[in-house]
């Protein structure tokens, strides 16, 4: 079985302040890994993704995420927060083969501090 | 770029009623696609998968009874909500894999329901 685990529900930084993101997963299997981000009342939209090759990941709006197998975790980061940052984010984890469905962390509520 | 389209956006329906909802892949072939339910200010909680043209597969705890997919093409999967009860009220998403490369997954806009 795959989990997932995002460390702090609720992360606030200031405007131009870095971002971090915490995410550990558990899988048996190499996993894929996933970050969205969801606006209220709106669907999940892909930031980035990890399937294999290179561990670091850009994704849009600049962020990023490295995946470290040695600490099972794919960590999102952003350089300089923007008012625009904020929003729920997901880390998800999938089997690639089988049912290759997705197990989403908890989720973190970022706010942005003008 | 890949686009799921899922309707209503919001509905109200009356206890003892059946809703349903409408994923589509406008742009892609989605083979597989995917039914969450997500309670305010919590994750997304898988309900079912559902490949085309076979019957859905539901996650445990989940009434196949009360939410009928179906999955009858590869650009359309519907959520119906049967009989539906005010514990009912929620935010479903759906999703859809493809469209994004082989290991892409493209969600719908979601669709809030309430059950009065």
């Amino acid at each position: 079985a795959q989990s997932v685990t995002q460390l702090g529900s609720h992360v606030s930084v200031s405007e131009g302040a870095l971002v971090l993101l915490r995410c550990n997963y558990s899988s048996s299997v190499p996993p894929y890994l996933f970050w969205y981000v969801q606006y209220p009342n709106q669907g999940l939209q892909l930031l980035l993704k990890y399937t294999t090759g290179a561990t670091l990941v850009k994704g849009i709006n600049g962020f990023e995420a490295e995946f470290k197998k040695s600490e099972t975790s794919f960590h999102l980061t952003k350089p300089s927060a923007h008012m625009s940052d904020a929003a729920e984010y997901f880390c998800a984890v999938s089997n690639p083969t089988g049912a290759q469905k997705l197990v989403f962390g908890q989720g973190t509520r970022l706010t942005i501090n003008p | 770029g890949a686009v799921v389209s899922q309707h209503p956006s919001w509905v109200i329906c009356k206890s003892g009623t059946s809703v349903k909802i409408e994923c589509r892949s406008l742009d892609f072939q989605a083979t597989t696609m995917f039914w969450y339910r997500q309670f305010p200010k919590q994750s997304l909680m898988l309900m079912a998968t559902s490949n085309e043209g076979s019957k859905a597969t539901y996650e445990q705890g989940v009434e196949k009874d009360k939410f009928l997919i179906n999955h009858a093409s590869l650009t359309l999967s519907t959520l119906t909500v049967t009989s539906a009860h005010p514990e009912d009220s929620s935010f479903y998403i759906c999703s859809a894999r493809g469209g994004q490369g082989n290991y892409g997954y493209t969600f719908g806009s979601g669709t809030r329901l309430t059950v009065v």
